[in-house]
């Protein structure tokens, strides 16, 4: 069935650091594929997404990128701050489907 | 973008007891909405889909009558733990689907259930 794979953390870096979450997804076609954060103690809130391949979504400086040949959908930043410490899920979603199917998480800490 | 919120943020109940979750959407009328439990450093399990007007759909393992839900209205879906036990302690989180054909999630700033 389709799952989404997510990098172990947790991921601790400095400020300022360059920043790749990895994620890849197994499905058959091709569904939208999100990226969520979660900072402590709150829920989810949706960082960007992508709904096709080559696209490229972006927000507060994190980019990641559709790829269907590699079923990826990595995400980075170019410098990271500590308020960006957070956990960070890949989820994809089909179109026709309400169902999202997310990844494990990734518990990013950033050191002042 | 959309709103969705969660009430109670956090409640501590006893054993035994009931315990009544909201999940409102704010700014838009949402048919569907999921509730998701979250244990501590894992990820979202989706627990059942509120239809409103008619009865959830409850994933594999999710004891229906343990964890109750209701979806009266087109804004508001209430997830009711029933006789709660400390092993229901859990981050309770909601969402609803908004956007042409329901592409986008947003989410409830979850509810942090402790049972004593």
């Amino acid at each position: 069935g389709d799952s989404v794979t997510q990098m172990e953390g947790p991921v601790t870096l400095s400020e300022e650091a360059f920043l790749t979450i990895n994620c890849t997804y197994t499905a058959t076609g091709y569904p939208s594929l999100f990226w969520y954060v979660q900072y402590p103690g709150e829920g989810l809130q949706l960082l960007l997404k992508a709904t096709k391949a080559d696209d490229k979504g972006s927000n507060k400086g994190f980019e990641a990128t559709y790829r269907k040949e590699t079923t990826s959908f990595h995400l980075e930043k170019g410098s990271v701050q500590v308020s960006d410490s957070a956990v960070y899920f890949c989820a994809l979603k089909w179109r026709s489907a309400s169902k999202i199917i997310f990844g494990s998480g990734t518990r990013l800490s950033i050191r002042p | 973008g959309a709103v969705v919120s969660q009430h109670p943020s956090r409640v501590i109940c006893k054993s035994g007891t009931s315990v009544k979750i909201e999940c409102r959407s704010l700014d838009f009328q949402a048919t569907t909405m999921f509730w998701y439990r979250q244990f501590p450093k894992k990820s979202l399990m989706l627990m059942a889909t509120s239809n409103e007007g008619s009865k959830a759909t409850y994933e594999q393992g999710v004891e229906k009558d343990k964890f109750l839900i209701n979806h009266a209205s087109l804004t508001l879906s209430t997830l009711t733990v029933t006789s709660a036990h400390p092993e229901d302690s859990s981050f309770y989180i909601c969402s609803a689907l908004v956007g042409q054909a329901n592409t986008e999630a947003f989410f409830g700033q979850g509810t942090r259930l402790t049972v004593v």
